[in-house]
């Protein structure tokens, strides 16, 4: 059974610090994976989409990549913004039902 | 209405009550989804919908119904509702099955079942 797991649940860093988030999924099996992000009391939304046959997406401050094998993908945040403070969660598409799997979320701070 | 909306955007129900969550959709998207987010956990696909007029259980249906009588419409029933359904429910849509296609979410129904 697939599944995805995001560590760490939470972190909080300064403004303008570059970070990483992680996702790792325990079947290599995938059609895709997805980093979204959640403001809270608001829905989902979709920031980057890798296909399985690519290694990396970039759109402009955000950059995910993907390690099919080793079952990881990162989602990186460069110069990071108070705006950028929400819970991020990733997603894999599984081959075995083509239903989206979830990870837990990493809620992240910026402080000013 | 622009993208995805939900209704009530939260509710307290007594155990035992029916309740049906409304969802709507103005992107003519194909698929349609519902989701319950709990703390702690990833999103939980409950029901799903690839078309109107057919319906398909996902990884934790069991107390909910679901019914997809037309394009823009995914309405989620709890027939007696119970204080494990306490919950954050999510509806989702997508054009249709392409690998680029996305999920497009709702703001989000917070239902407390006492």
């Amino acid at each position: 059974k697939q599944e995805v797991t995001q560590i760490p649940a939470a972190l909080s860093v300064p403004e303008g610090e570059n970070l990483v988030l992680n996702c790792s999924f325990t079947d290599s099996a995938i059609y895709n994976l997805q980093w979204f992000r959640q403001d809270p009391g608001k829905g989902l939304t979709s920031l980057l989409l890798i296909q399985s046959s690519q290694r990396e997406q970039t759109s402009g401050r955000l950059n995910a990549s993907l390690d099919k094998s080793s079952g990881r993908s990162t989602l990186y945040i460069a110069a990071s913004q108070p705006g950028d403070s929400a819970t991020y969660l990733c997603a894999v598409k599984a081959v075995s039902n083509y239903q989206l799997i979830w990870g837990a979320g990493t809620k992240l701070i910026i402080k000013p | 209405i622009a993208g995805i909306t939900q209704a009530p955007t939260s509710q307290i129900l007594a155990a035992g009550r029916r309740m049906t969550l409304r969802c709507t959709q103005d992107m003519r998207h194909n698929a349609m989804y519902w989701y319950r987010q709990d703390l702690g956990l990833g999103l939980r696909l409950i029901h799903y919908s690839n078309t109107a007029g057919t319906t398909g259980k996902g990884e934790v249906p069991d107390g909910y119904s679901v019914s997809r009588a037309n394009t823009d419409d995914f309405p989620l029933t709890l027939a007696s509702a119970v204080p494990s359904q306490t919950s954050v429910y999510f509806c989702a849509s997508k054009l249709g099955h392409r690998a680029t296609d996305t999920q497009y979410f709702g703001p989000g129904t917070r239902l407390t079942v006492l």
